[in-house]
């Protein structure tokens, strides 16, 4: 079963912060991963991507991507309380429809106190 | 219009009812997906349309049909659902850069919260 695993949180930060998040997946084959974020009720945006092994930053967010360990991270420097929502970390392998597609994680519910 | 969108944004249903979902992208791509969101559970992808080849979950009961007519709209046929149903519904699209390979950047509709009583 391929899987993608997130710690569910709630992730409590104060603001200023730095936010840590972490996902794991099985497959080893994976070459593209992605961070989304979803407020309540709302539908997933998406953050950044990453596909080579190392850093990657867009203003206050850093992907990090370790194929030899089958882990990525994304890391929100100066947390905001608008930053609080569920982060979905989503990775390529191949899925129950038999082709290579997204699998989800659970998501890591994110709140930055004031 | 701009990105994805999705109708109706809200719909209650009796297991009766037949009802379609809809979703049209405006971004030019070639992919279109149907996924399930359950409260606490991972996004559940139901369907794909990828360069006019349909693949789906096997899991996913007979009571969900989808449509692509073209590569900018795509439906999702409902009938005689259960309760254990109800869910939001979203729709994504991607530029598939190779036939097969589901890996590009997805982009997702606003949803459509579904109640099924």
């Amino acid at each position: 079963q391929k899987e993608v695993e997130q710690n569910s949180g709630p992730l409590s930060v104060p603001e200023g912060a730095i936010a840590s998040l972490n996902c794991t997946y099985s497959d080893r084959v994976s070459q593209s991963f992605f961070w989304y974020r979803q407020y309540s009720g709302k539908s997933p945006e998406l953050i950044m991507s990453i596909y080579s092994n190392g850093d990657k930053e867009d203003g206050r967010f850093t992907a990090q991507l370790n194929k030899a360990s089958q882990y990525v991270s994304l890391l929100i420097r100066d947390s905001q309380p608008s930053d609080s929502a569920t982060y979905l970390c989503a990775v390529n392998m191949s899925g129950d429809t038999g082709r290579r597609a997204l699998t989800f994680g659970s998501g890591t519910r994110l709140q930055v106190q004031p | 219009e701009t990105g994805v969108t999705q109708t109706p944004r809200h719909l209650v249903m009796g297991m009766t009812n037949k009802k379609s979902l809809k979703c049209e992208q405006h971004l030019g791509h070639n992919a279109m997906y149907w996924y399930k969101q359950s409260a606490k559970k991972p996004l559940e992808l139901m369907f794909v349309y990828s360069l006019e080849e349909r693949v789906e979950n096997n899991s996913v009961p007979s009571r969900f049909s989808p449509e692509c007519p073209n590569s900018s709209h795509l439906f999702l046929h409902l009938h005689t659902l259960q309760p254990e149903d109800s869910a939001l519904y979203l729709c994504a699209s991607s530029q598939d850069a190779q036939a097969g390979w589901g890996e590009d950047t997805q982009y997702f509709g606003p949803g459509t919260r579904l109640t099924v009583l």
